[in-house]
């Protein structure tokens, strides 16, 4: 059974651009969580989305957006990259959306940005 | 808000020693509690859980928690360290004040060292 995927590994961007990561779920999993990862802040909840709606929503600007399609894969973009949006960025994959349900992590992608 | 606090960013053992990180929570309700693993650069892997039930959880790798609700606590140990066990550990709360869903609130991790 393949894991959860993200694309690409790693990214680098200039300040000002904008950018496009990509999470593969397990197949069947039709929940996408995304959580933002740098040492200074830890693991911060992004969004989550669920049956292409999102369900809920970390305490992000609106620079930070995303979207779930019909097959369940997911993008998450951010636009005007700042410095500070250097990070590694996990995906969670979920069965369902529940507080019950096991969440199965990607590798990340680690985004820098100059 | 639930959240969870893990003591020591740091814990250093040798190997064989036991392992144990200590992680606290604080919940007006019941919470479901994890404990995750990160090796570098990667992704998380999930060592165990707790939900309801039974309070002292196994999991992989050898590794279990228990959860004590008079103390408000869900440390994780090991009996016995390996090389291979060192690594970041993370605690998380999920449940309905978190925001619900599928919404992880972690700790700020700690890195256990293992030591010849």
């Amino acid at each position: 059974k393949a894991g959860v995927t993200q694309t690409p590994r790693y990214l680098i961007k200039t300040r000002g651009q904008q950018v496009t990561l990509s999470c593969s779920p397990i197949s069947g999993h039709r929940s996408v969580s995304w959580y933002q990862q740098t040492p200074g802040q830890g693991l911060q909840f992004l969004f989550e989305y669920f049956s292409e709606t999102q369900r809920n929503k970390g305490n992000f600007p609106g620079r930070f957006s995303g979207r779930q399609f019909s097959n369940s894969r997911s993008e998450m973009n951010v636009s005007t990259l700042e410095l500070g949006d250097s990070a590694l960025y996990l995906c969670a994959s979920s069965f369902s959306s529940g507080t019950n349900t096991e969440a199965f992590f990607g590798q990340g992608t680690r985004l820098t940005v100059v | 808000a639930q959240s969870v606090t893990q003591l020591g960013s740091h814990v250093s053992v040798s190997e064989g020693a036991l392992v144990l990180l200590r992680c606290n929570y604080s919940s007006s309700v019941p919470p479901y509690l994890f404990w995750y693993v990160q090796y570098p650069n990667q992704g998380l892997q999930l060592l165990l859980k707790y939900t309801t039930g039974a309070t002292l959880v196994k999991g992989i790798n050898g590794f279990e928690a228990e959860f004590k609700k008079s103390e408000t606590s869900f440390h994780l140990t090991k009996p016995s360290a390996h090389m291979s066990d060192a690594a970041e550990y993370f605690c998380a709360v999920r449940g309905i004040l978190t925001g619900g869903g599928n919404k992880l609130t972690f700790g700020t991790g700690t890195q256990l060292k293992v030591e010849l």
